[in-house]
């Protein structure tokens, strides 16, 4: 079965400094990999995927990601942040074939100080 | 578009007694999820819908949880009874197809005293 590790729980950084978030996976066999965002009492949103092809995905709010498959990991990051990124950040994975189903990490929580 | 909708938002129970939570998924996704997401947790998934049918419900605590998707469109996840360890949110999702980008609804905050 798969799992995913998100290496750090809280992240707090100043206003317009770069931030990465880590996230590490298990599978022992192909995945897709997701960042989802969730912002205070809301439902959680997209931010990006990788799915094949070029293993730096851009995604929205300025963000992208890293799929390093050797070190079996798929960072996120931002060169600047702002305080509405204020927010948990959830790393997710799911094999390509057989039972498809999203395998959240904990989350990590992401706090801009201005 | 018009997204997953769920009802209701918050729901204070007592142990024991019973409660039902109601999702509306996106028009037209076959594919519906409901999670379990904890205080520091993140989202784990319960039971995965295709259409009418039971794709995944291997971490749905049977003993107490059901969930139905009327007409392969709604559908409502019950607990009875409720115990304290349920207090969570509740979040429903949904998709085109297995995998196909999953939409979230805000989620229905559920505490057990």
């Amino acid at each position: 079965a798969q799992s995913v590790t998100q290496l750090d729980s809280q992240v707090p950084v100043f206003e317009e400094a770069p931030v990465e978030l880590r996230c590490n996976y298990s599978s022992s066999v192909s995945v897709y990999l997701f960042w989802y965002v969730q912002y205070p009492n809301q439902g959680l949103q997209l931010l990006l995927k990788y799915l094949s092809g070029s293993t730096l995905v851009k995604g929205i709010n300025g963000f992208e990601a890293e799929f390093n498959k050797s070190q079996t990991s798929f960072h996120l990051r931002k060169p600047s942040v702002h305080i509405s990124d204020t927010a948990e950040y959830f790393c997710a994975v799911t094999v390509i074939q057989g039972a498809q189903k999203l395998v959240f990490g904990q989350g990590t929580r992401l706090t801009i100080n201005p | 578009e018009a997204g997953v909708a769920q009802s209701p938002r918050y729901k204070i129970i007592e142990k024991r007694q019973s409660v039902a939570f109601w999702c509306n998924p996106i028009s037209g996704h076959a594919t519906l999820y409901w999670y379990q997401q904890i205080l520091g947790q993140g989202p784990k998934l319960l039971i995965q819908f295709q259409n009418n049918g039971v794709v995944d419900d291997s971490q749905l605590p049977k003993d107490r949880f059901s969930a139905e998707r009327l007409k392969g469109v709604d559908s409502t996840l019950k607990i009875q009874p409720a115990k304290l360890e349920d207090s969570a949110v509740y979040l429903c999702a949904s998709s085109l197809e297995i995998l196909s980008v999953t939409f979230f609804g805000q989620g229905t905050r559920l505490t057990v005293v």
